[in-house]
């Protein structure tokens, strides 16, 4: 089973803060990762995807990618309020998104 | 102009009932999926079509038969429901096969009693 692991949280963290998520997977066949955000009794909506190593920045987000360690975070800067929600991380491989069980991110005003 | 959009929002029915869930999406993509998303929050694929072939069909009882009249639509039907199948299920899009950026519509929230 090619499985995305989310272990850590719930995290909280302050108003202003960095928050940082992160997600290891098994299958180094994976091609690319995605991170999705899932506000409670919403869809899950697609905020960054990576590709290739390194780092990818879109506004306050920043995507990492290490494949030699199997290893793929979100950083979100400046943290607020209405971050707050479930991250998911998913890999795809075989034609496939794969998802992992999400990360709970709470920011305290 | 809702991207993907889905009917009925929710769906409360009874064991050993017949119920079907639409999607219709407006992007002009050619992948559409069904995921379901259990109690923990947990999203998991069921079946892709693309440009209204199956693609993916995961491990998923046959009581479950989605069914693509065309390329912006993507229905499931769910016979004989039991207790289990309560979750919500979500359709999504993306504009190629293979697992690329998907966009995702409101869900539909079935409650099997």
């Amino acid at each position: 089973q090619k499985e995305v692991e989310q272990n850590s949280g719930p995290l909280s963290v302050p108003e202003g803060a960095i928050a940082s998520l992160n997600c290891t997977y098994s299958d180094r066949g994976s091609q690319s990762f995605f991170w999705y955000r899932q506000y409670s009794g919403k869809s899950p909506e697609l905020i960054m995807f990576i590709y290739s190593n390194g780092d990818k920045e879109d506004g306050r987000f920043t995507a990492q990618l290490n494949k030699a360690s199997q290893y793929v975070s979100l950083l979100i800067r400046d943290s607020q309020p209405s971050d707050s929600a479930t991250y998911l991380c998913a890999q795809r491989a075989n034609s496939k998104l794969t998802f992992g069980k999400g990360i709970t991110l709470s920011v305290r005003p | 102009d809702t991207a993907v959009s889905q009917t009925p929002k929710y769906l409360v029915t009874q064991m050993g009932n017949d119920k079907s869930i639409k999607c219709e999406q407006n992007l002009g993509h050619d992948t559409m999926y069904w995921y379901k998303q259990d109690s923990k929050k947990f999203l998991k694929i069921m079946f892709s079509y693309n440009n209204k072939e199956l693609i993916i069909n995961e491990t998923v009882p046959n009581r479950f038969s989605p069914k693509s009249p065309d390329k912006a639509h993507l229905n499931l039907h769910i016979n004989s429901l039991e207790l289990g199948d309560s979750a919500v299920y979500f359709c999504a899009s993306s504009r190629q096969s293979g697992g690329y950026e998907q966009y995702f519509g409101p869900g539909t929230r079935l409650t099997v009693t």
